[in-house]
């Protein structure tokens, strides 16, 4: 049972234009949700989180927007760069504990 | 910023033998530490939840007697793949939580082959 689910495998978007990467849900008992970058044979770097008591949260180019009543969240990036072709995971949890991964979205942004 | 250092980042081994990874956090007690594996083109699936000086808590499916995991102090946590087999290659990543604001950290990750 997928309780995390990033539907689109992959993204190409031009440099300079927004980027969205999405991620549905379906435990209603996530209270965390985390969004990370992994380049291959790296591990996941941190990029944002939300707690389920906002629905926005904001950090310089990257915006993460959650609706809990379509159990939805999704990533924006803008403007893209070249430097954030990366594979993106969005992940969720229940009292920040284990996380449950999404199986990624990989972004391609062309120069 | 807090740091996760796992080691090693690649290994080789022959089926059979016993391969052990260590996660260390280098400037926070890690109360709690979790490892992941990770398969070509898939999600990270997390194997198992170790606190400091108890057992760990394996997720369905993953058998705790093949993947040995010893949390003995608060800034070290080992998996040991004992008896590997081609299908264990896959990618390890370990991840500590604590700090001030229990955030949580990961590792690089090691990659795993099994000849």
């Amino acid at each position: 049972d997928q309780q995390v689910k990033q539907n689109s495998p992959s993204l190409s978007v031009q440099e300079g234009r927004i980027s969205i990467l999405n991620c549905d849900y379906t435990n209603s008992m996530f209270d965390y949700f985390l969004w990370y970058k992994k380049y291959p044979a790296e591990g996941p770097t941190f990029l944002i989180s939300i707690s389920s008591i906002k629905d926005k949260n904001e950090d310089g180019r990257f915006t993460v927007f959650l609706n809990k009543s379509a159990k939805h969240l999704s990533l924006h990036i803008v403007p893209s760069q070249p430097g954030d072709s990366a594979v993106y995971f969005c992940a969720a949890s229940v009292n920040t504990g284990k996380l449950i991964f999404g199986q990624g979205t990989t972004l391609q942004v062309k120069p | 910023g807090a740091v996760v250092s796992q080691h090693p980042s690649r290994v080789i081994c022959k089926s059979g033998t016993s391969v052990k990874i260590e996660c260390r956090s280098l400037d926070f007690q890690a109360t709690t530490m979790f490892w992941y594996r990770q398969f070509p083109k898939q999600s990270l699936m997390l194997m198992a939840t170790s606190n400091e000086g108890s057992k760990a808590t394996y997720e369905q499916g993953v058998e705790k007697d093949k993947f040995l995991i010893n949390h003995a102090s608060l800034t070290l946590s080992t998996l040991t793949v004992t008896s590997a087999h081609p299908e264990d290659s896959s990618f390890y990543i370990c991840s500590a939580r604590g700090g001030r604001d229990e955030k949580l950290f990961f590792g690089s990750g090691t990659q795993l082959s099994v000849l």
